[in-house]
């Protein structure tokens, strides 16, 4: 089962470089997120997507911008890299009304992204 | 205040050793979950137990228990017979509310565990 896929998983940018982290899920979910994470912080929220055709600011939102193309895919965009942007990301899917599933939040792989 | 504090930032026992990982939590909201995540050295990050507040019932898995104490705020994990494999960062995680449909995860700072052989 693939659950979330992110690509790419490495890429190095240089200093105001634009960029598109992608992320697509197959659990058929409704709200999905990026976090990122950084040394001796956890992870923190930058976007989250409720459900298809809304989205939402995180904790972190500065720099980035997201689009929810569809109920699967959920891209994150970096317009003009900058140092401070250096960190892991991680896309996320959830189904928050499944009592079932009960708002367990399944984590993609990681990118791991370096703006030098 | 919504937050979550893992005091001990690294760990390391001794393989069979047995290993509590501590979480404090706060947060106003009576309805909430809690989770606790692995992060291997692989880097992705595997969930391993979601509790919601009103279950204060301990979860035993394998070698893996958990006890959460709506007194304290606190939510501690244990590894009994620790095994080399379980060396990972592990995170505790916060959902202040069922009703939150953003899904905001609070993330601990995370514990860094090392088991040696």
């Amino acid at each position: 089962n693939a659950g979330v896929t992110q690509t790419p998983k490495f890429q190095v940018l240089k200093t105001g470089q634009s960029m598109t982290l992608q992320c697509a899920q197959d659990m058929n979910h409704n709200s999905m997120y990026w976090y990122r994470q950084d040394p001796g912080m956890g992870l923190r929220l930058i976007y989250y997507s409720a459900s298809e055709g809304t989205t939402d600011k995180g904790e972190v939102p500065n720099g980035y911008n997201v689009s929810r193309l569809n109920k699967r895919e959920f891209s994150l965009r970096l317009e003009s890299a900058a140092p401070s942007q250096t960190s892991v990301y991680f896309c996320a899917s959830s189904e928050i009304w499944d009592p079932a599933s009960g708002n367990t939040i399944y984590f993609g792989e990681g990118s791991w992204l370096t703006v030098v | 205040a919504q937050k979550v504090t893992q005091a001990q930032t690294e760990i390391s026992v001794v393989e069979k050793e047995d290993v509590t990982l501590d979480c404090v939590y706060e947060t106003r909201d009576t309805t909430y979950y809690l989770f606790w995540y692995k992060q291997p050295p692989s880097g992705e990050l595997v969930f391993l137990i979601r509790r919601n507040s009103f279950d204060e019932q301990n979860e035993i898995s394998g070698r893996y228990s958990w006890n959460f104490q709506k007194s304290t705020s606190s939510f501690n994990f244990t590894i009994t017979a620790s095994q080399v494999v379980d060396s990972a960062v592990y995170f505790c995680a916060l959902l202040p509310s069922i009703y939150n449909q953003g899904g905001k995860l609070i993330f601990g700072q995370g514990t860094e565990l090392s088991v040696k052989p």
